[in-house]
């Protein structure tokens, strides 16, 4: 399967600071992205999908001044956490699409934890 | 309405048995692939398996097999010959309708997920 790598795995910060969290597919072009937040012992919520050369389209009640999200290039989007508080500590996983014969598949990032402090 | 239910918190199984989770989903979309994810402790999301709505048969991945029952409109999880290491839980998802041109590729809608322990 396709490889996506997700950089840091961990964040620790303080009140108020933002944190960039980027996710790139390794060995394949990915136009389409996806964010997502897990709380523990939760399932995944779908934050924002996130499109090469175009705005992302966010899920409804995620703010997307808060998480802004950029898909500069095929391999990369980041998604930043602006002024961060302790209540936006979660687990964050990105994930990319990729076409395959039969259908298309999302592939994962290994995640981010942040806390912040 | 829950799009995906997964309605096993917890499973458990004795190591070389198999076990079956359980995925029903609700859609009018004709045109839908299911799909299932391994989640260990470590937090990465391993893809398993896929099954189009339009697939005639049963996907089959190594140990795994999806129990596509579309009338029932379920899709349940088989690991055969559970090891150690399957202990991890386990999501549901699906994804509905065909990617459209100019819009990107569908998003997925989770299940809950069932928490598998394979003991010795």
């Amino acid at each position: 399967g396709a490889v996506v790598s997700q950089h840091p795995s961990w964040v620790i910060c303080k009140s108020g600071t933002s944190v960039k969290i980027e996710c790139r597919s390794l060995d394949f072009q990915a136009t389409t992205m996806f964010w997502y937040r897990q709380f523990p012992k939760q399932s995944l919520m779908l934050m924002a999908t996130s499109n090469e050369g175009s705005k992302a389209t966010y899920e409804q009640g995620v703010e997307k001044d808060k998480f802004l999200i950029n898909h500069a290039s095929l391999t990369l989007s980041t998604l930043t956490v602006t002024s961060a508080h302790p209540e936006d500590s979660s687990f964050y996983i990105c994930s990319a699409a990729e076409r395959e014969g039969w259908g298309e598949t999302q592939y994962f990032g290994p995640g981010t934890r942040l806390l912040v402090l | 309405a829950q799009k995906i239910t997964q309605t096993q918190p917890g499973m458990f199984v004795q190591e070389k048995e198999a076990v079956t989770l359980d995925c029903t989903y609700d859609t009018s979309d004709p045109s839908y692939g299911l799909f299932w994810y391994k989640q260990p402790s470590s937090g990465e999301m391993i893809f398993l398996i896929y099954q189009g709505s339009y697939d005639q048969q049963n996907a089959t991945e190594g140990r795994y097999s999806l129990n596509f029952q579309k009338a029932r409109k379920s899709a349940n999880l088989v690991i055969s010959a559970s090891q150690l290491g399957d202990s991890a839980m386990y999501f549901c998802a699906m994804r509905e309708g065909q990617r459209k041109i100019g819009t990107g590729f569908q998003k997925l809608v989770f299940g809950t997920g069932t928490r598998l322990l394979v003991s010795p």
